[in-house]
């Protein structure tokens, strides 16, 4: 099993303000994925990386690979109350077919 | 317009009496994955299949096994669920293994064990 550690394991922030979540590993990753998870639901994919060094944007997100692959990170800027969930990273080990989560980020947006 | 779909929604089982959870999908993906969610975890892979082939994960414990008759299908099976089993189970699919294959989750069950 191959650790992915987030950071902060709990953010709690008023409406608008920004917030970065990290995830690290010791383990190289073929390509990382960012869910976003309600309760009762399953995970929902917000984006993919493959490249290291990679950037995405999606409105108010922004996704960065790390250059050596091994971490990532997940910025959203004017954060509203719609975006609390809980926030999780999966890479995939480089021999393909697996995905093992990070610990979890769970955010909570107050209006 | 369900792409992974889960059965049923919610699962309630005594301790010991064995339990199938299932999840089929549209989507001809021919990787399926397992995960358990504890609460306020995060997903734990627990095994998946490539086409037949089975992959376990190394801590999986026994108890759990699974089937996939067909691409479409794919069980778990808990034998004996002990309250430690608790949990919501994820079935999520993902295309041939390819670098940056995406996963699609299913919606999950949740398992009560009493």
């Amino acid at each position: 099993t191959q650790l992915l550690e987030q950071s902060p394991q709990f953010l709690s922030i008023q409406e608008g303000e920004n917030l970065t979540v990290y995830c690290n590993s010791s383990s190289v990753f073929s390509s990382l994925q960012w869910y976003r998870q309600e309760p009762g639901e399953g995970p929902v994919l917000l984006v993919t990386v493959v490249t290291g060094g990679e950037v995405k944007k999606l409105k108010r997100l922004t996704f960065q690979f790390g250059d050596a692959r091994k971490d990532s990170s997940l910025h959203i800027t004017a954060a509203q109350p719609g975006d609390t969930g809980l926030y999780l990273c999966a890479g995939e080990e480089e021999t393909g077919n697996q995905f093992y989560f990070g610990t979890g980020t769970s955010l909570t947006v107050i209006p | 317009d369900a792409m992974v779909i889960q059965n049923p929604r919610y699962q309630v089982t005594q301790f010991g009496k064995p339990v199938t959870l299932s999840c089929s999908q549209t989507l001809n993906h021919n990787v399926m994955y397992w995960y358990q969610q504890k609460s306020s975890q995060a997903p734990k892979l627990l095994f998946h299949y490539y086409d037949k082939d089975f992959n376990n994960e190394a801590d999986t414990p026994d108890n759990f096994q699974s089937r996939r008759p067909n691409t479409s299908f794919c069980f778990l099976d808990i034998r004996s669920p002990g309250l430690g089993d608790a949990a919501m189970y994820l079935c999520a699919t993902s295309s041939d293994g390819t670098s940056g294959a995406e996963q699609f989750f299913g919606p999950g069950t949740r398992l009560t064990v009493l």
